[in-house]
């Protein structure tokens, strides 16, 4: 599978704030999605975004295929917002699996 | 909107025993795939079953095995199980197709501890 790279690491947010989220891609993917896992660990789908940009409330997703990168924005950021979020793709066709990045955990403090 | 489902949630184990996970896609889902997320960890793909074929295979144990049925369920047996095999499993659906892959739906997972 692909490998996948997710910056930063940690991010630690004031409650309100803008943070922006990316994810780099060894190879061409025909799958990218952004998953949130909460602290009870339930991954929860943010986009399925192979290409182009979304947006979903606060949260909206950039994916530049050509360039090989995906970005995911948070805008004023919440307490719920906390947690792991994890950028995945698939490569060729019929290479179904999702690899996953390792994963940025982010912080929202009141 | 149905969502997969996996049972059970939670599960304690022995070393050396025997576990039995499941998961139920997504209705027309064809497509299964399993994860295994060790703590602090990404999830870490096992295996994947395509239209009850299997499709792909990742770092799974030879320890481990599973299978799709006719009505597209997935089994993952586990046995011989290690204190290392401690971790939550998730199991995804998609619907496949010739171009690319879809949209994969992740259930909410079963916390397997082996004590």
């Amino acid at each position: 599978g692909i490998q996948v790279e997710q910056s930063p690491p940690d991010l630690i947010l004031q409650e309100g704030a803008n943070s922006t989220l990316r994810c780099n891609f060894s190879d061409s993917v025909n799958n990218l999605q952004w998953f949130h896992q909460n602290p009870w660990g339930q991954l929860i789908n943010l986009f399925y975004i192979p290409s182009g940009t979304k947006q979903n409330g606060r949260l909206s997703a950039t994916t530049v295929a050509t360039e090989r990168y995906s970005l995911l924005y948070i805008s004023s950021s919440q307490t719920t917002d906390s947690g792991v979020y994890f950028c995945a793709g698939n490569g060729n066709s019929w290479d179904y699996k999702l690899s996953f990045g390792a994963g940025t955990t982010v912080t929202v403090r009141a | 909107a149905a969502g997969v489902i996996q049972s059970p949630r939670h599960l304690i184990k022995e070393k050396r025993e025997t576990a039995t996970l499941k998961c139920y896609p997504i209705p027309r889902h064809d497509t299964v795939y399993w994860y295994q997320q060790g703590p602090g960890q990404d999830p870490q793909f096992l295996i994947s079953f395509y239209e009850k074929m299997q499709s792909d295979k990742g770092s799974i144990p030879d320890r481990f095995s599973a299978q799709q049925f006719s009505d597209y369920h997935s089994e993952l047996n586990m046995s011989s199980l290690e204190l290392g095999d401690s971790a939550l499993y998730f199991c995804a659906s998609s619907l496949g197709t010739e171009v690319r892959g879809t949209e994969a739906f992740f259930g909410q997972g079963t916390r397997l501890t082996v004590v």
